[in-house]
Order: C-alpha cells, then structure tokens, then sequence
C-alpha cells in the first residue's frame, strides 16, 4: 500500500456549510488526485496536484477548490457544500505507471 | 461521446467461466492503459498494465487495439474472488498525468 490516509472517513454536513477533506501521503508522490465517485458517472477527476502549489482543474471543478502547501497534504475545500456534491470522494497519488487510491470518504450533504 | 467506455455489464457467471470486459476509448493520443478491480465499497487497486503486444497475468489476459482503440480483459476459469467492479483506465499523458477512468463492469461470480 502507498500510505494515503483520508480524513473525514465519513462525513454529513448540511447545505451551504463548508467543508474540507484532506489526504495525506507518506510516498513522497509528486502526483497527486481527487476524484469523485457517483453510481451513474463512475470516478471523475475534480482537481489534481503536479507538485507543491501546483494544481490544476480536473473535469468536475465547480464548486471546489484545493490546495497543496506541502507534498504530502492535499486538500479539497468544497466551498459551500450542496446536495449534488454528495458522493465518495477518493485520493490518488501516482507515479509514472501506477495510481494509488486512499480508502475514500463518504459525504452526505443534507 | 464518452472518453473512455465500457461494457454496461452486469456479468453474472459461474465459477469457471470465461468472462470478456471491452473497452473503447476516443483519444487517439493515450498513451498507457489499465485495468483497475475495485471490491464492494473499496478503494480501486491496479490489476494490470495492458501493453500493445498483449500481456498475460495468471488467468488474466489484457490485449490493445490501438488501430480500433479498444481495450480487453479476459479472465480464465472464474473465481468467487474475482467479483468485483472492472475499471478500464486511459492515461492520455503528457506532461502531466491523468487517468479517465470508465464507469466499470460489476462481474459476480455464482458457486
């Protein structure tokens, strides 16, 4: 396993609250991902990290943001959370052949 | 159209079977390709790279058709342990990477 830890695990908040999820990463990847996951999408890129303060938009960036201020830590901000932003989330790291995943976290927006 | 497609699926088979995924993908640019099995409620884990001159793990088969842009996995005398979601992976690459995933392929297994 690559080390990536996910927190929250579990998480429901209520609409128009923020809310920030955080990965942690032990591997010392330069890549780094956040995806969600929706029964009718399947996982699909929201924001990912290609090194410290270095970050760009994935296909499904509305509604939130991230930052990277060291290697090991990236962050998703959802920046006030609505129902169509309940889903699981997972963190991926990379290298050049192989993608990581974190045990995911469950949001529930109500 | 979708980047990267799969079989709707689901696959249910007995232990034994021979089961096929396909998967087309519409950049012509990819440049590596995967399969990922992702268990109920779990994180994806790679299965295996897929090369173009076909790679073999076990009783997995994946093969690339970069003419057709297609992707497959052929699994070989099923085991219960291999039901799980099938995950067809495109890295289309460049400077930075990033994986399309498709929707996946719920395969069950029946003993």
């Amino acid at each position: 396993d690559a080390g990536i830890t996910q927190s929250p695990r579990h998480k429901v908040t209520e609409t128009g609250t923020p809310v920030t999820l955080r990965c942690h990463q032990t591997e010392n990847h330069r890549y780094m991902y956040w995806y969600r996951q929706d029964p009718e999408h399947g996982l699909r890129l929201i924001h990912y990290s290609y090194g410290v303060k270095d970050t760009d938009k994935g296909e499904v960036s509305d509604g939130y943001s991230v930052s990277r201020s060291k290697t090991e830590d990236f962050l998703l901000t959802l920046e006030s959370a609505t129902s169509s932003q309940t889903s699981v989330y997972f963190c991926a790291t990379m290298t050049g052949v192989e993608a990581f995943f974190g045990q995911g976290t469950r949001l529930t927006v109500v | 159209r979708k980047e990267v497609e799969q079989d709707p699926g689901p696959f249910n088979v007995p232990e034994g079977a021979t089961v096929a995924f396909n998967c087309t993908y519409s950049n012509s640019a990819s440049q590596s390709f995967f399969w990922y099995r992702q268990d109920c409620r779990k994180e994806p884990k790679l299965l295996m790279s897929v090369y173009s001159s076909g790679n073999e793990d076990g009783r997995f088969t994946a093969q690339l058709n970069r003419a057709s842009q297609y992707i497959s996995l052929l699994i070989r005398d099923s085991k219960l342990s291999d039901s799980a979601t099938y995950l067809c992976v495109v890295n289309i690459g460049g400077s930075n990477y990033k994986l399309t995933f498709g929707k996946g392929t719920l395969l069950t297994v029946n003993p």
